[in-house]
């Protein structure tokens, strides 16, 4: 069986400081795992993929994440919040063998504070 | 590319009546599209799997008589809420994946979804 946890349901953080927002996962296949961005209204767009490359993973709009498997996470980063950045962003994990089985974290609402 | 839109971005109906929602993968071939139902402030619920030229695979809970999906090409799904009440107002997203063996048929490319209204 395959889960997400969104660990933080909310995170605020300065415009200009680092942002983290936590993933973690479990699954019984090797599994591949996805970052995606909703902007209000809107519907979502890929920010990033782990496949089964290498381990940490740049995206679009200065994102990153790092699948470490021995801690089951996929925790999403970006050095400098910019105002825009401020969205829901969704954990996402599907199983490799069969990519129909997509399952999706409840989600992080990310304020930027100017 | 994978560029996925669906028409029409909002409806407002009445309640009794049924409305159509398109979804095209407009610069790729999608042998799978997914339609989603998401409330406010949730996550995205699946509702159908669909493959092009079969019959769509729906989640438990969903009602297949109450939402009929086709897939009849490589590029078009559409989702038809019969006789839609209130409670069946949400924002429906879709979402497409490629052909399996070309690159990226491992990620979903999301429509801008659609605001569904019912009076």
């Amino acid at each position: 069986a395959q889960s997400v946890t969104q660990l933080d349901s909310h995170v605020s953080v300065s415009e200009g400081t680092p942002v983290l927002l936590r993933c973690n996962y479990s699954s019984s296949y090797s599994p591949s795992l996805f970052w995606y961005v909703q902007h209000p209204n809107k519907g979502l767009q890929l920010l990033l993929k782990y496949t089964s490359a290498a381990t940490l993973v740049k995206g679009i709009n200065g994102f990153e994440a790092e699948f470490k498997k021995s801690e089951t996470s996929f925790h999403l980063t970006k050095p400098s919040a910019h105002m825009s950045d401020a969205a829901e962003y969704f954990c996402v994990v599907s199983d490799r063998t069969s990519y129909d089985k997509v399952i999706f974290g409840p989600g992080t609402s990310l304020s930027v504070i100017p | 590319g994978a560029v996925v839109s669906q028409h029409p971005s909002w409806v407002i109906c009445k309640s009794g009546t049924s409305v159509k929602i398109e979804c095209r993968s407009l610069d790729f071939q999608a042998t799978t599209m997914f339609w989603y139902r998401q409330f406010p402030k949730q996550s995205l619920m699946l509702m159908a799997t669909s493959n092009e030229g079969s019959k769509a695979t729906y989640e438990q809970g969903v009602e297949k008589d109450k939402f009929l999906i086709n897939h009849a090409s490589l590029t078009l799904s559409t989702l038809t809420v019969t006789s839609a009440h209130p409670e069946d107002s949400s924002f429906y997203i879709c979402s497409a994946r490629r052909r399996p063996g070309l690159g990226g048929a491992d990620t979903q490319y999301f429509g801008p979804g659609t605001r569904l209204t019912v009076l």
